[in-house]
């Protein structure tokens, strides 16, 4: 079993739409959770940081962290052509080290 | 300069070549990075310098060198490589090497093509 699940995709979804993309983790140990953002010929970008379980807003986007059940989520309010990338989840306990999922493309059509 | 580059963008060789990819950061950090990332698969850790001393090797084939001159350079030496080892070659480097919100910053990659 991997440490952290996340599908590929892709996900296609029209323009105005909200998106959902998740991850599931199996170390109860993590509690940094991060979603970077990688555009096509980029490397990732951070894009939301939580610390342990909740809710996180910015804007658009809406991180959340359910630790009970090994679930994390990125919503994205209002899906703009330009959000179309790969998301990656990323996790880590007390070591620097990330833990990461295999990235799931997504694709806004207008 | 900003930010984090590297060089080359693109590199293809052959199965007996040697070739480096270079790393250089911008942003004053003390930890870099060297990631593997294969299409579908999540990224894998190959290198961790702090301080321009190697504190993480997972298990790397020795057919990878890496060097930290300085801790703004990073280098991977690549030498007989197999064509299972193409994929996108990415370095990052962070403020230092902590849990929890230690933002690693992203160069754009070298996409490698081994024939």
């Amino acid at each position: 079993q991997k440490e952290v699940e996340q599908d590929p995709g892709p996900l296609s979804v029209p323009e105005g739409a909200i998106v959902s993309l998740n991850c599931t983790y199996s170390n109860s140990a993590f509690q940094y959770f991060m979603w970077y953002r990688q555009y096509s010929r980029k490397g990732p970008e951070l894009l939301m940081y939580t610390y342990s379980s909740g809710n996180k807003e910015d804007g658009r986007f809406t991180a959340q962290v359910d630790k009970s059940s090994k679930y994390i989520s990125l919503f994205i309010r209002d899906s703009q052509p330009s959000d179309s990338a790969t998301y990656l989840c990323a996790m880590s306990g007390s070591n620097y080290q990330l833990i990461w999922g295999a990235g799931t493309k997504l694709i806004i059509k207008p | 300069e900003t930010g984090v580059t590297q060089t080359p963008r693109h590199l293809v060789m052959g199965m007996t070549n040697k070739k480096s990819l270079k790393c250089e950061q911008h942003l004053g950090h003390n930890a870099m990075y060297w990631y593997k990332q294969s299409a579908k698969k999540p990224l894998e850790l190959m290198f961790v310098y702090s301080l321009e001393e190697r504190v993480e090797n997972n298990s790397v084939p020795s057919r990878f060198s890496p060097e930290c001159p300085n801790s703004s350079h990073l280098f991977l030496h690549l030498h007989t490589l197999q064509p299972e080892d193409s994929a996108l070659y990415l370095c990052a480097s962070s403020q230092a090497l902590a849990s929890g919100q230690n933002e690693q910053f992203f160069g754009p990659g070298t996409r490698l093509t081994v024939l």
